[in-house]
């Protein structure tokens, strides 16, 4: 009972490091997504997967590329990273579950910071 | 312009107090709208989902409403205990698989 799982939890990053944020569900679900969180701004789509073998471009892409390596496993990929780019990133998955009735499992976060 | 937004942004009540949070939105066309609880440090859960056709909706205390019509929506929590102090997301979802969150409520509750 997994459910979806992000690694690291916690990582700082010198400007102009790289990184990979790893996420992994065990739901079977098609949909995978990786959103940032800010303060006062919600939750933004950064990239998304609906299904094996393809992604595309969310809200705020720029900066970030992703893969989605198989059925269970979605990463986010940051080349060079920047200070605007620290956040909370959540990974989530959904399946539907009838016409239009999409669940959403959210995994439980990368806080990450930029110096 | 598609949007989602909540009132109030922050909240503090008495525990065992009741409340209400508040949702309206913009989107179209509406799929369904979910209520999320996230927690210090945690990702969003599921509370509750509602389509078109439901009026309302219990998940134990929690008790969402939607008014398609006038675009609005409501979560009512009854008997306010220390462990709802969170933060609650809208998320309203478009046919074509486009979702729209709003930018939460930071609910407290003190004893």
């Amino acid at each position: 009972n997994a459910g979806v799982t992000q690694t690291p939890k916690f990582q700082v990053l010198k400007t102009g490091q790289s990184m990979t944020l790893q996420c992994a569900q065990d739901m079977n679900h098609n949909s995978m997504y990786w959103y940032r969180q800010d303060p006062g701004m919600g939750l933004r789509l950064i990239y998304y997967s609906a299904s094996e073998g393809t992604t595309d471009k969310g809200e705020v892409p720029n900066g970030y590329n992703v893969s989605r390596l198989n059925k269970r496993e979605f990463s986010l990929r940051l080349e060079s990273a920047a200070p605007s780019q620290t956040s909370v990133y959540f990974c989530a998955s959904s399946e539907a579950r009838g016409p239009f009735r999409m669940g959403y499992t959210f995994g439980s976060g990368t806080r990450l910071t930029v110096v | 312009k598609n949007q989602v937004e909540q009132s109030p942004q922050s909240l503090i009540i008495l525990e065992g107090k009741n409340c209400t949070l508040q949702c309206n939105y913009t989107v179209s066309p509406f799929s369904n709208l979910r209520w999320y609880k996230q927690d210090t440090g945690r990702g969003p859960v599921s509370l509750t989902i509602m389509t078109f056709s439901e009026n309302t909706k219990s998940n134990g205390r929690y008790t969402a409403t939607l008014d398609a019509d006038t675009k609005q929506s409501s979560l009512h929590i009854t008997a306010s205990q220390l462990s709802d102090s969170a933060s609650y997301i809208c998320v309203v979802s478009a046919i074509g698989n486009q979702f729209y969150f709003g930018t939460g409520t930071s609910l407290t509750v003190i004893p």
